[in-house]
């Protein structure tokens, strides 16, 4: 079946670094890809909305200036976290669809430590 | 009114039991139902997904929509240890456009 991939799965970074995750659909071209984030025990929140060649659509209440979304190929997206600090903490997820299915697939997440 | 409503539990059961999994949802126009599956510090799998209204079975889990009363269903059957997760319902009117529930975590007690 259809895989996305992401990498890295985990992450250390001092605060006030940046830091990119990155999310590949590995069999199928992804025309929509989108982020989220997860704090322990709570549910998916949505951050962005990414097309292929445009920009992302940002949820309300997400900092598109500190979480640069690119996806700039049909198998790619990247989420930068920039001058990250350690509220920025979390699991980050990444889901495309596309797959000529109407379904939507998950990557593996990337567990974000601000230090 | 939110879009999606949940239980979030958590839900026990022993090992054997039948487990039923539950969400409502506001949008008369969701057509796609799908259930997805986190385990912990894991990315949600996709379990299963119907669409339109009806029943999906795939081994021990059964899918059901019932879109007069915007009501979804997930059954276990014979639970294991290993069902042991949370169970996420993402209604929605496409793939582009699903709403997650909250999700339930089950435990199931060997």
């Amino acid at each position: 079946g259809a895989v996305v991939s992401q990498h890295p799965s985990r992450v250390i970074c001092k605060s006030g670094t940046s830091v990119k995750i990155e999310c590949r659909s590995l069999d199928f071209q992804a025309t929509t890809m989108f982020w989220y984030r997860q704090f322990p025990k709570q549910s998916l929140m949505l951050m962005a909305t990414s097309n292929e060649g445009s920009k992302a659509t940002y949820e309300q209440g997400v900092e598109k200036d500190k979480f640069l979304i690119n996806h700039a190929s049909l198998t790619l997206s990247t989420l930068t976290v920039t001058s990250a600090h350690p509220e920025d903490s979390s699991f980050y997820i990444c889901s495309a669809s596309g797959g000529g299915g109407n379904t939507i697939y998950f990557g593996e997440g990337s567990w974000l430590t601000v230090v | 009114q939110k879009e999606v409503e949940q239980d979030p539990g958590p839900l026990s059961v022993p090992e054997g039991a039948i487990v039923s999994l539950n969400c409502t949802y506001s949008n008369s126009a969701f057509q796609y139902f799908m259930w997805y599956r986190q385990y912990s510090r894991k990315g949600p799998e996709l379990l299963m997904y119907t669409y339109s209204s009806g029943n999906k079975e795939d081994g021990r889990f059964t899918a059901q929509v019932d879109k007069s009363s915007k009501y979804i269903s997930l059954f276990i059957r014979d639970s294991q240890p290993s069902d042991s997760a949370t169970y996420l319902c993402a209604p929605g009117a496409g793939a582009n456009n699903l709403f997650f529930g909250t999700g339930t975590r089950l435990t199931v007690i060997p």
